[in-house]
């Protein structure tokens, strides 16, 4: 079935360093792709979508020169945390959407822990 | 406004005792009605998608049902590894609205 992963799955940085996550879809090809944090016993939050080739679309409150989006291929995007700070430490989860018949589902990864000292 | 809202927080069942959370919503067009289980420190597993009232769905313990206004998630007779958070969200053509969820507690 559809898999997507993530990398790094945690990481632990010095505030005012940047940190990159990737995002891949293994086994199918990704319309869309979603960025998500979520803080501890709360739900998902969406930070912004991306597609293949164009610019990310943030929601509302979401900084995005501090959280740069890039979406290489159908495959592939990767979120940079630029100029870390510890209040950016969060559990950051993406999603792939890919056509699953004649429907599209929309598949989560693992998660990235980040923790910014 | 597009919204979810999820139903009740926090359930603690005994193993073997079924009962359903319930998953309220209010979008301007429904393209999809997904249900996610979450466990602590993971990513989102996909369990269902429900696109027409009235359709259901089944997974093992899992039913999943939809209405013109809700869906819920039956869970019949759980067992100790069913625990965890099960997400409800919609899509509404343009973006995915997620619930706060609902922490499901299944004791032995």
């Amino acid at each position: 079935g559809a898999v997507v992963s993530q990398h790094p799955s945690w990481v632990i940085c010095k505030s005012g360093t940047s940190v990159k996550i990737e995002c891949r879809s293994l086994d199918f090809q990704a319309t869309t792709m979603f960025w998500y944090r979520q803080f501890p016993k709360q739900s998902l939050m969406l930070m912004a979508t991306s597609n293949e080739g164009s610019k990310a679309t943030y929601e509302q409150g979401v900084e995005k020169d501090k959280f740069l989006i890039n979406h290489a291929s159908l495959t592939l995007s990767t979120l940079t945390v630029t100029s870390a700070h510890p209040e950016d430490s969060s559990f950051y989860i993406c999603s792939a959407e890919g056509l699953a018949g004649a429907s599209y589902e929309q598949y989560f990864g693992p998660g990235t822990r980040l923790t910014v000292t | 406004e597009d919204q979810v809202t999820q139903s009740p927080e926090a359930l603690r069942l005994q193993e073997g005792e079924s009962s359903s959370l319930n998953c309220s919503y209010t979008v301007s067009g429904l393209r999809g009605l997904f249900w996610y289980r979450q466990d602590p420190g993971k990513g989102p597993e996909f369990l269902f998608t429900l696109y027409s009232a009235g359709e259901e769905k089944e997974k093992e313990r899992l039913k999943a049902t939809l209405t013109k206004k809700e869906s819920f998630l039956h869970i019949t007779a759980p067992k100790p590894e069913d625990s965890a958070t099960y997400l409800c969200a919609v899509n509404n053509f343009n973006k995915f609205y997620f619930g706060s969820g609902t922490k499901l507690n299944v004791k032995p």
